[in-house]
């Protein structure tokens, strides 16, 4: 069974930074996903990647397929940024996702 | 396109009452999940349905927990009797196909507090 952790599960950062999420997995997976929860519960999906990197907008998610990590960056951080990331990894030759704890992250102003 | 949809988006019962949740993924998609999300920790998988067929259900308290697909639509989700640790938000979410990596849309979430 796969293993994902998420670090931190706390940041609060002021608006303008840059800001890194850490997401480690144990074994080998098809597929890792990048969601955003905001408060109310509804999840939107982020990314979806196997390999290299991807860019939406300020974000970006890269993944280390032989270190089995990713990361997800947001670059010039605003107070709606403020929510909790949520990695999830699908292993390989599975659909289910496995998720980690998520990460809430809060842009004071 | 139409999202994810779910109702309640809130719903407050006393331990050992009834409840019913509903979802109507979005058009097409022929897969539907359910998922069990408690405070502080990642969504828990509680069932899986491919069209109106279950997919994997090995997670889902079968004493208390029941979920049906009919038609291959919406799908609803009763928990009878409810205990306190129910208290958790429910998510629907559908994707296209079943497949390795497939991208599941996730709805609002119904949050449940049983008291």
């Amino acid at each position: 069974k796969n293993e994902v952790e998420q670090s931190p599960q706390n940041l609060t950062a002021q608006e303008g930074e840059f800001i890194t999420i850490n997401c480690s997995y144990s074994v080998g997976i098809s597929a890792l996903h990048w969601l955003q929860q905001h408060p109310g519960g509804g999840i939107v999906s982020l990314f979806m990647l196997s390999s290299g990197k991807k860019k939406h907008g300020r974000l970006i998610a890269t993944i280390n397929i032989q270190e089995k990590h990713s990361s997800l960056h947001i670059t010039a951080s605003h107070p709606r940024d403020s929510a909790v990331y949520i990695c999830a990894v699908n292993g390989a030759g599975s659909y289910q996702l496995t998720f980690g704890k998520g990460t809430k992250l809060s842009v004071i102003p | 396109e139409a999202g994810v949809a779910q109702s309640p988006r809130y719903k407050i019962i006393e331990k050992r009452q009834s409840v019913a949740f509903w979802c109507n993924p979005i058009s097409g998609h022929a897969t539907l999940y359910w998922y069990q999300q408690i405070l502080g920790q990642g969504p828990k998988l509680l069932i899986q349905f491919q069209n109106n067929g279950v997919v994997d259900d090995s997670q889902l308290p079968k004493d208390r927990f029941s979920a049906e697909r009919l038609k291959g639509v919406d799908s609803t989700l009763k928990i009878q009797p409810a205990k306190l640790e129910d208290s958790a938000v429910y998510l629907c979410a559908s994707s296209l196909v079943v497949g390795e990596g497939d991208e599941q849309f996730f709805g609002p979430g119904t949050r449940l507090t049983v008291l």
